[in-house]
């Protein structure tokens, strides 16, 4: 099914660890985006790409890296995971700077101990 | 920056009709959308409405743009308890690739 796929949906990690969250689409949408929901916050931008080599910080990316080495492929690398990462983690991806608006993965749910 | 801005809750009978509000500060706005959240998924896109055009309707949605007073709503008749989720308002100006979205109307329906 084409769609964005994140995986995995589930995550505990301990303080210091590091890990990637993956994300994948299958739609070749040039644009692709991490978010972290938090109660009461919102989603948050953490990082973006609008193509592949290209990525951008976002509102907020202390503590995260990404790359984007091809077109389907959009990694989220935690260097150091710290209590406060925990929270809901979304990737997003769109064609054409959304103007037919954007898709997201079904999440990873990150518990940081 | 750019704001979005949503009342947190609203709370709505089943068969009722179900408006949730949202405006925003960016003139630029090209695109606009609402998106659906349930319980423990990602967003879904419902709906979205061009800057060019004043109203959307699409089966029991109705989306109703209002540039001058930059205000979007999203309008659900007869709702359900199915319709029971997070509702975010979204838009993206012109020449950007990245949308602010709202923080989110919960929405409850109760019989």
């Amino acid at each position: 099914n084409a769609g964005v796929t994140q995986t995995p949906k589930f995550q505990v990690l301990k303080t210091g660890q590091s890990m990637t969250l993956q994300c994948a689409q299958d739609m070749n949408h040039e644009y692709m985006s991490w978010y972290r929901q938090d109660p009461g916050m919102g989603l948050r931008l953490i990082h973006y790409s609008v193509g592949a080599g290209i990525t951008d910080q976002g509102e907020v990316p202390n503590g995260y890296n990404v790359s984007r080495s091809t077109t389907e492929d959009f990694p989220l690398r935690l260097l150091s995971a710290a209590p406060s990462q925990t929270s809901v983690y979304f990737c997003a991806s769109s064609y054409a700077q959304g103007i037919y608006g954007y898709t997201f993965g079904s999440g990873t749910r990150l518990t940081v101990v | 920056g750019e704001d979005v801005e949503q009342s947190l809750f609203l709370s709505v009978r089943e068969g009722d009709s179900s408006v949730i509000n949202c405006t925003y500060t960016d003139s630029s706005s090209t695109y606009l959308y609402w998106y659906k959240q349930e319980p423990g998924a990602g967003l879904q896109l419902l709906t979205y409405i061009f800057s060019n055009m004043d109203m959307k309707q699409d089966q029991r949605l109705t989306v109703l743009l209002n540039k001058k007073d930059k205000h979007l709503s999203l309008r659900i008749a007869d709702t359900q308890t199915g319709d029971s989720a997070i509702y975010f308002c979204a838009e993206r100006g012109r020449g950007s690739y990245i949308p602010t979205f709202g923080r989110g109307t919960s929405l409850i329906v109760h019989p």
